[in-house]
């Protein structure tokens, strides 16, 4: 079992609807919640971090974390053609100070 | 405020030849982590580094890879006589960690071809 486990897709949803990301991870030690957006050749983007229980929105995004179900995800509003990428979950454990990442969400937004 | 800055953005090495990748943190980090990543693959972590000090290569090849942040200049990961299985791109992150941020910011990357 990987210790972060995100859906491949790829994810493929029409222009203006909402983008459902998911990912678990299984190092009940980890604080910290990161999603990174990577665009092909590109180097990964830091767009939403959470550290406590429920929800965080900034703009369009909305991330959710559940650490009893040791799962996080993020939701993208209104998705754009911009928005086709792939989202990196990544999970920090402070005591060890490392991220350990999921393989990534590929996303494509249709318009 | 630069961001995470890493040179150079590509590279080739014939097999058997030395690389060094660089890497200057974002102002006021002292945190530096490096990551590889094959094509079509994940982020791999390799090494986390605080000034003059290696704290965790767990992720690091045991032979051929080294990494340093020295007390003055940019932190190198070095890979002595690369084969073809080292071409990927090669990322470096910083953060500042403090209570309540463990942010890590990326560079662009540096893409090794290794012929």
């Amino acid at each position: 079992q990987k210790e972060v486990e995100q859906n491949s897709g790829p994810l493929s949803v029409p222009e203006g609807a909402i983008a459902s990301l998911n990912c678990t991870y299984s190092d009940r030690g980890s604080q910290s919640f990161f999603w990174y957006r990577q665009y092909s050749g590109k180097s990964p983007e830091l767009i939403m971090f959470i550290y406590s229980n429920g929800d965080k929105e900034d703009g369009r995004f909305t991330a959710q974390l559940n650490k009893a179900s040791q799962y996080v995800s993020l939701l993208i509003r209104d998705s754009q053609p911009s928005d086709s990428a792939t989202y990196l979950c990544a999970a920090y454990n402070t005591n060890a100070g490392k991220s350990t990442f999921g393989d990534g969400t590929t996303l494509t937004v249709k318009p | 405020n630069a961001g995470v800055m890493q040179n150079p953005r590509h590279l080739v090495r014939r097999r058997g030849q030395e690389a060094r990748l660089r890497c200057s943190p974002m102002k006021g980090h002292s945190h530096v982590y490096w990551y590889r990543q094959l094509p079509e693959e994940g982020l791999k972590f390799m090494v986390y580094l605080q000034k003059e000090n290696i704290i965790d290569e767990s992720g690091m090849p045991k032979e051929r890879f080294s990494a340093e942040f020295p007390k003055e200049g940019p932190s190198i990961l070095r890979i002595q006589q690369v084969v073809r299985g080292d071409s990927a791109a090669y990322f470096c992150a910083s953060s500042q960690v403090w209570d309540g941020s463990y942010e890590q910011y990326f560079g662009p990357g540096t893409r090794l071809t290794v012929t």
